[in-house]
C-alpha cells in the first residue's frame, strides 16, 4: 500500500469548514484513497473513500487532484464532536495500513 | 444492532503468560481483522480472517494467533506476553470486501 503523509496537527473553529489535507505520490491506479477517525478511547470511525472522483456523504467531501497524488478531506461546519485523529489511508488491498494522522482540534 | 463488540474491555496480565482477546463482527460481517494500537500511533494490522482462514497477516511474530469461528466471532491469542505487547487491540468486521469497515472499542491490555 502507497504511503501518506499528513501534517501532525491542524486547528479549526467551530462552525468553520476543516481542510485536512494528504500526499500519497506514489498511489497505484487501482489504490483507493480512505479517511478514517479516531475519537480518543474509542475505536476508529470510517468518514469516506474515493477512486478519481471527488466524493461526497453526510459526514464530509473528499477532494482527489487530477493526478491522485494529493487529497483534502473537508468538514464543511465544524463542531467540537469532530476534535478526532483523522487518518488518510491509501488501500489497495483488503488491510488499513494506517499512518499517525492528523489531530484536528475544533476549538469554540 | 450492536456493531462490532470486543471483550474484555480492559486485561491486566504479567510477563509470559498469555491471552485471548474476542470479537463479535456485526451482524450480517464474514470478515474480521485485528489490529494493534500503541499508545499515541496509528492502529497496525496483526491479520484478517475470513471463511474460518487467516487471508492475510502483517509483521507480527508466531505469538500472535487467531481463530475465526463458523459464526464468524474471532479470537486473538498472543502468547509469552511481552512488555511492549501493551497496547489497545482493536477487531474490525466488515462484509468480503466491501469498503467500509466497522472497528469495535478495542481491548486496552497491559502487561506488567
Amino acid at each position: 500500500d502507497a504511503k501518506t503523509t499528513q501534517p501532525p496537527s491542524m486547528d479549526c473553529a467551530e462552525g468553520r469548514a476543516a481542510n485536512l489535507p494528504c500526499n500519497h505520490s506514489t498511489i497505484s491506479g487501482n489504490e483507493y484513497v480512505y479517511w478514517y477517525r479516531q475519537i480518543h478511547s474509542q475505536g476508529p470511525q470510517y468518514i469516506i473513500h474515493g477512486l478519481k472522483n471527488n466524493e461526497t456523504n453526510e459526514m464530509a467531501s473528499l477532494i482527489i487532484t487530477e493526478d491522485r497524488k494529493s487529497s483534502t478531506l473537508i468538514l464543511p461546519h465544524a463542531t467540537l464532536r469532530d476534535t478526532a485523529v483523522y487518518y488518510c489511508i491509501v488501500k489497495g488491498g483488503s488491510r488499513l495500513t494506517f499512518g499517525e494522522g492528523t489531530q484536528l482540534t475544533v476549538n469554540p | 444492532d450492536a456493531g462490532v463488540t470486543q471483550s474484555p474491555t480492559h486485561l491486566i496480565k504479567t510477563r509470559g503468560q498469555q491471552v485471548t482477546l474476542r470479537c463479535s463482527p456485526k451482524s450480517g460481517h464474514d470478515t474480521v481483522s485485528w489490529y494493534q494500537q500503541a499508545l499515541g500511533q496509528g492502529p497496525q494490522f496483526i491479520f484478517q480472517y475470513y471463511e474460518e482462514e487467516e487471508r492475510q497477516r502483517g509483521n507480527f511474530p508466531d505469538r500472535f494467533s487467531g481463530h475465526q469461528f463458523p459464526n464468524y466471532s474471532s479470537e486473538l491469542n498472543v502468547n509469552a506476553l511481552l512488555l511492549g505487547d501493551s497496547a489497545l487491540y482493536l477487531c474490525a468486521s466488515s462484509f468480503s470486501d466491501s469498503f467500509e469497515a466497522f472497528f469495535g472499542q478495542g481491548t486496552r491490555l497491559t502487561v506488567v
